[in-house]
């Protein structure tokens, strides 16, 4: 099955600084790779996603890449503001109509003003 | 409406009790999830529904049962937990088409089993 490595586990940055969160997955089969952003207290909420059929995608200050040969994805966040502080999960796995995900461990970002 | 509603928010249930969760979600979504939250964890799938079939079980012990009545519904029996099954359960949901892959959460049932 499909095993999601994340990294780091924890992350503190100043405000206008970028943020980057990186993750590996094991299973070939994974086609879908989305990143969720969960306050403390809330729900996770998607904040970006990306299919394998594409490299790169960007909405705004947050990004994310894709590399299928070394299984690795990750999430770029620039011009950080407090309220981005959260902890942010990556997941990969299929979608084929229904997902199945399996996440990563999570990354505190604490963004200090 | 993006919106999936869980209730109750908070459950307290002994060990010999019998409970149910409850999800709805009214944005004609057709595939529909079960997790599973321990503290400081990351979600882990235990139960996918597409089209009000069970699609996906993640070797999820008996004593918990899903049920989806309608395609608006989700529910989770719950009968004879242990204290170690006390996590937050969330619900999500997403259109079930391969190329819209949103999915939504909701808020969550923090369950307690003393």
């Amino acid at each position: 099955g499909e095993n999601v490595e994340q990294h780091p586990s924890t992350l503190s940055v100043q405000e206008g600084d970028s943020a980057v969160i990186k993750c590996t997955y094991s299973d070939s089969a994974s086609n879908y790779f989305p990143w969720y952003k969960q306050e403390l207290g809330k729900r996770p909420q998607l904040i970006i996603d990306i299919r394998s059929n594409v490299g790169e995608k960007k909405d705004q200050r947050i990004a994310v890449t894709l590399n299928k040969t070394a299984k690795h994805f990750s999430l770029h966040i620039t011009e950080t503001q407090p309220e981005d502080s959260a902890v942010y999960f990556c997941a990969a796995g299929e979608n084929t109509g229904f997902q199945k995900l399996v996440f990563g461990t999570g990354t505190r970002l604490l963004v200090s003003p | 409406d993006t919106e999936v509603t869980q209730t109750p928010k908070h459950l307290v249930m002994g060990m010999t009790n019998k409970k149910s969760l409850k999800c709805e979600q009214h944005m004609g979504h057709r595939a529909m999830y079960w997790y599973k939250q321990k503290a400081k964890k990351p979600p882990e799938l235990m139960f996918v529904y597409s089209y009000e079939k069970l699609s996906i079980n993640e070797s999820v012990p008996s004593r918990f049962s899903p049920e989806c009545p309608n395609s608006s519904l989700l529910n989770l029996h719950l009968h004879a937990l242990q204290p170690e099954d006390s996590a937050l359960y969330l619900c999500a949901s997403s259109q079930g088409i391969d190329r819209n892959t949103e999915a939504f959460f909701g808020q969550g049932t923090r369950l307690t089993v003393v």
